[in-house]
C-alpha cells in the first residue's frame, strides 16, 4: 500500500461548490504540506503543518483552507472554487529534517 | 529563500552521463540543496540532498562549489526511463526548531532521453 494517499484522484465541479481533498500517510511523519502545480509550473505550496496544533499558509493560501485531523491526516478545502483552481493538487509529508518530503500521488481538480 | 536559476530542457541519448546545473547566487550559510524528480502525473520524488564538495547515493551525485553558489546534478549512463523534470532547491535549515520551513520549486529542468 502506498504510504501517501490522496482522494479523490479526479474530481470535477463546478464554480462556487465546496471542495475538500484528503491525505492520509502511514509514514509516522509529523509534517505535512499542501503544494498545486499548474502545467509545465513547478509546484506551489499551500499550507503546511508541522503537527496538529501548527499550521501555517504558504505562498498560496488566499482561497484555500485546512485541517489537521489527526498526525496521519491532513485536508484542504476549497470553499467556494474558481476556474482558476483547476491544477493538480500534491500532498506531502516529511520527517524533522524537512527537505526529504514524499508526495502522494495528487488529485487533479477542474473547477468548470 | 536564495533563487534558483536552472535550464529549461535538456535532451540526452541512452548511456551518456547527464549534467544538469543549477544557479544559486544568494544562496545562504544555513541553505541546503536539494534535488527532486518529477515523473508526469506524479508527485516530487527526492533525489539527493548536498551542503558542499560531492555527495552520491545509488541514483546520482551532487557536485558543489566552495563557493555554493551553484550545483551540479550529475545522473551516470541515464536510461529512458531518467526522461523527467528536474527540480533544484534551496532550503534553508532552522538551527533551533530543526528542519527546513518550506521548499520552493521552480519550473524545473525537462530532460528527454532518446534511445
Amino acid at each position: 500500500d502506498a504510504d501517501v494517499t490522496q482522494t479523490p484522484r479526479n474530481r470535477i465541479t463546478k464554480t462556487g461548490k465546496r471542495i475538500m481533498l484528503e491525505c492520509s500517510q502511514t509514514k509516522g511523519h509529523d509534517r505535512m504540506y499542501w503544494y498545486r502545480q499548474d502545467p509545465g509550473l513547478g509546484l506551489r505550496l499551500i499550507y503546511y503543518s508541522f503537527d496538529v496544533k501548527d499550521i501555517n499558509k504558504g505562498e498560496i493560501s488566499d482561497g484555500y483552507s485546512v485541517s489537521r485531523q489527526a498526525q496521519a491526516k491532513f485536508s484542504l478545502s476549497l470553499e467556494s472554487a474558481i476556474p482558476n483552481q483547476t491544477a493538480l493538487y500534491f500532498c506531502a509529508t516529511s520527517g524533522l529534517q524537512g527537505y526529504e518530503q514524499f508526495f502522494g500521488p495528487g488529485t487533479r481538480l477542474t473547477v468548470l | 529563500l536564495a533563487k534558483t536559476t536552472q535550464p529549461i530542457s535538456m535532451d540526452s541519448y541512452e548511456g551518456q552521463e547527464v549534467n544538469i546545473t543549477c544557479s544559486h547566487n544568494n544562496i545562504a550559510t544555513n541553505d541546503y540543496i536539494t534535488w527532486y524528480q518529477q515523473f508526469p502525473s506524479q508527485g516530487p520524488r527526492f533525489i539527493i540532498q548536498g551542503y558542499k564538495t560531492k555527495v552520491t547515493n545509488e541514483v546520482a551525485s551532487l557536485f558543489i562549489p566552495a563557493d555554493r553558489k551553484s550545483s551540479t546534478l550529475s545522473l551516470p549512463r541515464v536510461s529512458l526511463s531518467d526522461t523527467a523534470v528536474y527540480y533544484c532547491l534551496v532550503g534553508r535549515y532552522r538551527l533551533f526548531s530543526g528542519g527546513y520551513n518550506k521548499l520552493i520549486f521552480g519550473a524545473g529542468t525537462r530532460l528527454a532521453v532518446h534511445p
